[in-house]
């Protein structure tokens, strides 16, 4: 279903620590992205990656971190300093952005409550 | 930046009858707009999408026009069945700098298709 996984579906914090969210995929895609999705907010860029070993931030980056190691995963962390992380987040890829007029598939997403 | 703006943010209908949702963005060079739906719970999934080479794209029920002088594109679903229910999303791709490799979405309209 769409070649692209998240996990865990659900995952609590406690305030104060840091937490991190995997996103794997199996589609050969170059390109990965993650978003945060708020009520009201649409999906929001926190972090992109065009190849392997490299990324670039968002629109909101702050209090997020990310790595590229393999071309298959790009797990994203949540840190301390995230003000507020409670909220539901989508990993997606697509072919390249090379290509770029092409289909972004996402993952089923994360939702993260700090309690 | 790409500045997204779609209306409504809520929208109810008659089964059978036609809904349309309209999305306008800011950067000129933009040259991509999708348009995704997110059943509740669900992943967002890309129903149909435009290129600014194109005024009107059709796919069965679902049609996208675009208008590149205005700087608005909307999403016309005809027919509509109660499970046409879900979020709708429109998003925007520019054509230079870090807008070619992000898309920049609206917040999105909630279709409610009554029965």
């Amino acid at each position: 279903d769409g070649g692209i996984t998240q996990s865990p579906k659900y995952l609590f914090r406690k305030e104060g620590q840091n937490v991190t969210l995997s996103c794997e995929q199996n589609l050969n895609h170059d390109a990965m992205y993650w978003y945060r999705q708020d009520p009201g907010q649409g999906l929001r860029l926190i972090y992109y990656s065009q190849i392997v070993n490299d990324f670039q931030k968002g629109d909101i980056a702050e209090g997020y971190s990310v790595s590229r190691e393999k071309k298959e995963s790009f797990p994203l962390t949540v840190t301390s300093a995230q003000k507020n992380p409670t909220a539901f987040y989508l990993c997606a890829s697509k072919i390249s952005p090379a290509k770029r007029n092409t289909e972004a598939f996402f993952g089923q997403g994360t939702r993260l409550t700090v309690v | 930046g790409e500045n997204v703006e779609q209306h409504p943010s809520t929208l109810s209908v008659q089964e059978g009858d036609s809904a349309v949702i309209k999305c306008t963005y800011s950067d000129s060079a933009s040259n991509y707009f999708p348009w995704y739906k997110q059943e509740l719970g669900k992943r967002p999934q890309l129903i149909i999408d435009i290129r600014s080479n194109v005024g009107e794209k059709k796919d069965q029920r679902i049609a996208v026009t675009l208008n590149k002088t205005a700087k608005h594109f909307s999403l016309h679903i005809t027919e509509t069945q109660p499970e046409d229910s879900a979020v709708y999303f429109c998003a925007v791709k520019g054509d230079s700098g870090a807008g070619s490799y992000q898309l920049t979405f609206g917040k999105g309209t909630k279709l409610s298709v009554i029965p």
